[in-house]
């Protein structure tokens, strides 16, 4: 079974600040997406992935992925508190679809 | 551009009775359309993919005859949940797309509570 870690699992941040959040996947693929969801809503895409190396930018985010480490990274630079949302990463392994655990972002002014 | 909508919003049912959610892709054809579920403060499950004019794969683990999909236009699944029971309560979002895995837009989401 594909499994699909993200670390941490709950982060709080002051405003200004970055950091990384981390997507662990356990077999083989070169399809990687990250998503938004704010509280009770639906999701948001952020980033569709789709090649060892890929890196995307938009506005304060920025993702990569490494299929060889089977790693992708979600890094937040000067954190604002329109960032705080629930965070995805999801793997696409051919016959196998799967989100990762969520991280829960919370920005303090 | 790349609406998908979700109907009902939100639907409270008896255990026993089947409810059936509508996913709308509104401004473009949806050759492909996802399902999933979501229980509160966990991360979301995929239920099934489905085809335009084809039956949908379900994924391991997830009843074909208790949830019955239905991809009946390039803009139009149906998920009908049968015989509910309160376990099947959980927040229900689909989401469409033309060009997969370059990107998939999400419904709004259906609460479904069974009591």
């Amino acid at each position: 079974e594909l499994k699909v870690e993200q670390n941490p699992l709950f982060l709080s941040m002051q405003e200004g600040k970055n950091y990384t959040i981390y997507c662990n996947y356990s077999t083989t693929s070169d399809r990687l997406y990250w998503y938004r969801q704010d509280p009770g809503k639906s999701l948001e895409s952020l980033f569709v992935l789709l090649s060892n190396g890929a890196v995307k930018q938009e506005g304060r985010l920025m993702a990569s992925l490494d299929t060889k480490a089977r790693l992708s990274t979600l890094h937040i630079t000067a954190a604002v508190h329109d960032l705080s949302a629930t965070y995805f990463c999801a793997v696409d392994a051919g016959n196998q679809f799967y989100f990762g655990t969520g991280t829960s972002l919370t920005v303090i002014p | 551009g790349a609406v998908v909508s979700q109907h009902p919003s939100w639907v409270i049912c008896k255990s026993g009775t089947s409810v059936k959610i509508e996913c709308r892709s509104l401004d473009f054809q949806a050759t492909t359309m996802f399902w999933y579920r979501q229980f509160p403060k966990q991360s979301l499950m995929l239920m099934a993919t489905s085809n335009e004019g084809s039956k949908a794969t379900y994924e391991q683990g997830v009843e074909k005859d208790k949830f019955l999909i239905n991809h009946a236009s390039l803009t139009l699944s149906t998920l009908t949940v049968t015989s509910a029971h309160p376990e099947d309560s959980s927040f229900y979002i689909c989401s469409a797309s033309d060009n997969y895995p370059y990107e998939q837009y999400f419904g709004p989401g259906t609460r479904l509570t069974v009591t």
